[in-house]
């Protein structure tokens, strides 16, 4: 069956950067569009970037637009979230998502905090 | 400026029928929208894909107690014989080019 399962997170300090990883099984990761989506705490879900199967185009939320990127490894099955410049309102359970208009499939997030 | 509309809050009874909605602003009316539901500190689960003339398909075991249906600019979650496993957090989610979009989120009780 699918699997996503993020790790990477953590406390880090303002201005600091952090790298997320999600593993993905069950499917031809090669094949399909991935995302990433957060909810701080509290609150709602966002969406924060997505990167074709094929790397061909990729989007970002405003919020994090020129901050953020995302790649993948389709070697390995493995998708990334590069957070630089992070701020106090990045703070949220950030969860990679399998899909391309709408999002399949969902792992259970990575907790990111950015605390001085 | 693509948007979603739900109602922040929702409630019905073990074993009633409940109709949530999510409504597309304007210009938007045959867009497609997906749901999604979020039980308590759980990650979100997809329920389903809704297109705009009211037929869905349903994620990996999804009950059939869950449908979706559409009328204008509205897309509709309903949920029959509610369960006690039902209370949660459902989002409906549109799309356009570049943009994925939430709505604010609906926090169903089951009474």
């Amino acid at each position: 069956q699918v699997r996503l399962v993020e790790s990477g997170g953590g406390v880090v300090l303002p201005g600091r950067s952090l790298r997320l990883s999600c593993e993905a099984s069950g499917f031809t990761f090669s094949k399909s569009g991935m995302h990433w989506v957060r909810q701080a705490p509290g609150k709602g879900l966002e969406w924060v970037a997505l990167l074709s199967f094929d790397e061909t185009y990729e989007y970002y939320a405003d919020s994090v637009k020129g901050r953020f990127t995302i790649s993948r490894d389709n070697s390995k099955n493995m998708l990334f979230l590069q957070m630089n410049s992070l701020r106090p309102d990045d703070t949220a359970m950030y969860y990679c998502a399998k899909g391309s208009d709408y999002f399949e499939y969902w792992g259970q997030g990575t907790l990111v905090t950015v605390s001085s | 400026q693509l948007v979603l509309t739900q109602s922040p809050s929702a409630s019905a009874s073990l074993g009633a029928s409940v109709k949530l909605t999510c409504t597309l602003n304007g210009g938007h009316n045959n867009y497609d929208i997906a749901w999604h539901q979020q039980q308590p500190e759980k990650g979100p689960r997809f329920l389903m894909f809704l297109n705009s003339d009211g037929s869905h398909k349903k994620g990996d075991g999804i009950p059939d107690r869950f449908s979706g249906s559409t009328s204008g600019a509205e897309r509709y979650l309903t949920i029959s014989s509610l369960q006690s496993e039902d209370e949660a957090d459902y989002y409906c989610q549109t799309w356009n080019t570049g943009i994925r979009v939430f709505g604010g989120g609906t926090k169903l009780t089951v009474l």
